[in-house]
């Protein structure tokens, strides 16, 4: 079985200052891993994804990750937040074999950008 | 290029009384996926169908919930006899062809359920 733990619920920055949002997963199995999006009253949209290949991911808007192996880990990033950025923040993990459909989330981190 | 539709956005129930969700996927997928995400929590997988079928319903509880995806129409997630703890928010995705996670899901808005 897989899980996904996002420590922080919360995370405040300054407008142009970098930001991170952590994420850790567990798995005894290989996993995809995803980051979505939620913008206030929209669904998710997918940021990025891990599936094989460069454990360093580009994604929409400036946002890449990096699958950390050894640490189970699947770190978000952006050099310089905008506003707009303000959202909830979703990790996401599924394993390769069947039922990789299924995504498990975590409880989310709210990015807070202030001017 | 409309997203996936779910309807109503909010829906008020009192304790006993029925819901029902909708979901219309995007346009030209197949597959469709009911999430529940209660207060404070990440979203959970409910239930996965496919046109007429239900492919995994392994994360619906076993009473009072069903759902369907009928030839022509949309997805219907229906709980029954609904309880305060069915207040959550439920979301629906959708993806084309393939029942692997390389095929991304897009998600619905949501629609929010109070049960007073």
């Amino acid at each position: 079985a897989q899980s996904v733990t996002q420590l922080d619920s919360q995370v405040p920055v300054f407008e142009e200052a970098p930001v991170e949002l952590r994420c850790n997963y567990s798995s005894s199995v290989s996993v995809y891993l995803f980051w979505y999006v939620q913008y206030p009253n929209q669904g998710l949209q997918l940021l990025l994804k891990y599936l094989s290949g460069s454990t360093l991911v580009k994604g929409i808007n400036g946002f890449e990750a990096e699958f950390n192996k050894s640490q189970t880990s699947f770190h978000l990033r952006k050099p310089s937040v905008h506003i707009s950025d303000t959202a909830e923040y979703f990790c996401a993990v599924s394993g390769l074999m069947d039922s990789s459909y299924k995504l498990i989330f975590g409880s989310g981190t709210r990015l807070l950008v202030r001017p | 290029n409309a997203g996936v539709m779910q309807n109503p956005r909010h829906l008020v129930r009192r304790r006993g009384q029925e819901a029902r969700l909708r979901c219309s996927p995007m346009k030209g997928h197949s597959h469709v996926y009911w999430y529940r995400q209660l207060p404070e929590e990440g979203l959970k997988f409910m239930v996965y169908l496919q046109k007429e079928n239900i492919i995994d319903e392994s994360g619906m509880p076993k009473e009072r919930f069903s759902a369907e995806f009928p030839k022509e129409g949309p997805s219907i997630l229906r709980i029954q006899q609904v309880v305060r703890g069915d207040s959550a928010a439920y979301f629906c995705a959708s993806s084309r062809a393939s029942r692997s996670s390389t095929d991304t899901q897009y998600f619905g808005p949501g629609t929010r359920l109070t049960v007073l």
